[in-house]
This record gives C-alpha cells, structure tokens and sequence, in this order.
C-alpha cells in the first residue's frame, strides 16, 4: 500500500507570493491533517479535513487555508507569504473515523526569501 | 489548551544501552501516538496508545491515563534509533488533531 504522498518536496519563494502544497492519503483514508514544522514552534497543527470538509483548524491565520476534494486528496495554500512561513509542512492522514492513528508523509521544505 | 512536556529533552546513548523516555500531558486526552522522526524529517508513527501498554520488537510503550502520562522504552538501542522521538495528544472529539510535545533528541553512538 503505497504512503502518504506531498509534492513537492522543496520550494523556494519569495515574500508576497503564494504557494499551493499536494497530499495524497493513504488509500482509503478519509481524514487529512496539515501540521507546520518549525524550530522555534516545533509542530503545529494547521487543519484537518474529513469527507471534504474542515473538521478541525489550529490557530492560524487566515492566509492559511486548505481543501479536500472527492478522491480525498488535499490541498494547502498559503497566500501572501511571509518570512516567517519558512517551515516543514507535513501532511498526515488517517482512517478518521474510529482509529485516528495518524500516517505521515515527507513533507514539503518551504523556504521563503 | 492542552500541555505536553516530554522529557529529557536530549539523551546520548552508546549502542546497546536501554532508555525511557517520557511524555506528561495536562488533561483527559483519547489519543495518544509516539513518533519518531530520522534525520531525514520523516515522522514515523511508533505507537498508537491512549492507554495500556504496546510492544513491537525492542520499543514497548505505557500510557497511564488516569495520572496523564506516557513511557516510550528502547531496549538494545541501535545507532538507526537516532532522531526526534515526539509525544502527541489528541484532545477528546477533536478528530485528527494532535499536540506535539517538543520531542527528545535522541544520539545512539556506536
């Protein structure tokens, strides 16, 4: 069965611009989960998404948005960059329905200059 | 909102040696996972263990619920056990979210 899939891997941007980061789940997995990877903040949890709807949202602003679409694929876009967006977003899925055990993908590198 | 402290924050071990490592949250939680992360940035899930104990091979792992804590155990460590070891918590109806800990670094030397 083939893992949690993010592309792409590396991105570099430069501030003001936006970004649109892929999950694919785990076949059969109908929860995705975006967290954020910082040094200084470790990890946060962004959203998640179930049956192509937002069941949960951590606290981050609103230039942070996601979606999830039929084949519960997920998208994460992040609008008007900033520095401080430079992170490891890492996607997760999981069953999402009685065993929430959450599968990672490899992340996207965001560098934002 | 919910706490979660692991400690030490760092371990160094030589290779074959035994640790513990541990995870205490601040409230009722119905989803507790371990993970570890390589060198590399991917998070593998060790555990699945909102209470109870689980083993799988060297690593075995106790959640205590009622007391709002969590062992992780390595026996016979081996230098590819090497990187971020993470305790998170699910907060109850929450579906997929988690709270991270801020994670033990763990260094197995040969």
């Amino acid at each position: 069965k083939a893992g949690v899939t993010q592309t792409p891997r590396y991105l570099i941007k430069t501030r003001g611009q936006q970004v649109t980061l892929s999950c694919s789940p785990i076949s059969g997995h109908r929860s995705v989960s975006w967290y954020q990877q910082t040094p200084g903040q470790g990890l946060q949890f962004l959203f998640e998404y179930f049956s192509e709807t937002q069941r949960n949202k951590g606290n981050f602003p609103g230039r942070f948005s996601g979606r999830q679409f039929s084949n519960s694929r997920s998208e994460m876009n992040v609008s008007t960059l900033e520095l401080g967006d430079s992170a490891l977003y890492l996607c997760a899925s999981s069953l999402g329905v009685v065993d929430e055990k959450l599968f990672f993908g490899s992340g996207t590198q965001l560098s934002v200059l | 909102g919910i706490q979660v402290e692991q400690s030490p924050p760092d371990l160094i071990l030589q290779e074959g040696a035994n640790s513990t490592l541990r995870c205490n949250f601040s409230d009722s939680v119905n989803n507790l996972q371990w993970f570890h992360q390589n060198p590399w940035g991917q998070l593998i899930n060790l555990f699945y263990i909102p209470s109870g104990t689980k083993q799988n091979g060297r690593l075995s792992a106790t959640t205590v619920a009622t007391e709002r804590y969590s062992l992780l155990y390595i026996s016979s460590s081996q230098t590819t056990d090497s990187g971020v070891y993470f305790c998170a918590v699910g907060p109850y109806n929450q579906g997929g979210k988690l709270i991270f800990g801020q994670g033990t670094e763990l260094s197995v030397k040969p």
